[in-house]
């Protein structure tokens, strides 16, 4: 299967700070799905990326698809402590996760 | 509110026994994914099935683990015999995909929590 690499693994940071976590696949992805995990919960889905280049926005959150459709990133600016959690990218088709990069915010 | 539904939610088990997991898709999603988590190995997949067909196992143990989908509205996951070291939270996932793509976010189960001592 496709193998997709994340880094960071952890990031602390102070609350207001921005964060960004990035995925590398060896291969071209189809698309690619990025998902939040907090603390003892399950992985909830945040936004697919489908197109070249692609850039999505939610709120806070900055989403983009590298040109070549082999890289990714999130990018959360002005963090909060309720954006703690692991975040997780997955290529489709098989849905392999990365490590996911665990944040933590000091407030 | 549609969801996906796993059994049970915690289980604690003597090593050498049998365990079985529980996993009900949402219905009308024809793709079904099991994952392993834990703190070193991160998400781990083990399996996933489109229309009840085992599409890749490569990640499961063949030796203790064996998953399948007896209907459309039920999966497994069975570990038999079960050891210390497959002690951690177990996930379902279920989406739709259609002509190769992926029509919908992997919905996730609450997890089952095996602990085995």
């Amino acid at each position: 299967g496709q193998q997709v690499m994340q880094i960071p693994q952890y990031q602390h940071v102070q609350e207001g700070e921005d964060f960004t976590t990035y995925c590398n696949s060896s291969t071209t992805l189809s698309n690619i799905q990025w998902y939040k995990q907090r603390p003892g919960g399950h992985p909830v889905f945040l936004i697919q990326l489908v197109k070249s280049g692609e850039v999505k926005k939610q709120k806070r959150l900055t989403f983009q698809f590298g040109e070549a459709k082999k890289n990714s990133s999130l990018h959360i600016t002005a963090t909060q402590t309720t954006d703690v959690g692991t975040y997780f990218c997955a290529g489709f088709r098989d849905m392999r996760f990365g490590a996911g990069t665990r944040l933590t915010v000091k407030p | 509110d549609a969801r996906v539904t796993q059994t049970p939610r915690h289980k604690v088990t003597e090593m050498g026994q049998e365990v079985t997991m529980r996993c009900q898709p949402i219905l009308g999603h024809n793709t079904v994914f099991w994952y392993r988590q834990t703190m070193m190995q991160g998400l781990e997949l083990l399996a996933y099935f489109r229309n009840r067909a085992p599409l890749d196992d490569s990640g499961m143990p063949k030796d203790r683990f064996s998953a399948e989908m007896p209907d459309a509205t039920l999966a497994t996951l069975k570990i038999q015999p079960s050891e210390p070291r497959d002690s951690a939270v177990y996930f379902c996932a279920s989406g739709l995909v259609f002509q190769g793509l992926m029509n919908t976010e992997a919905f996730f189960g609450q997890g089952t929590r095996l602990t085995v001592v």
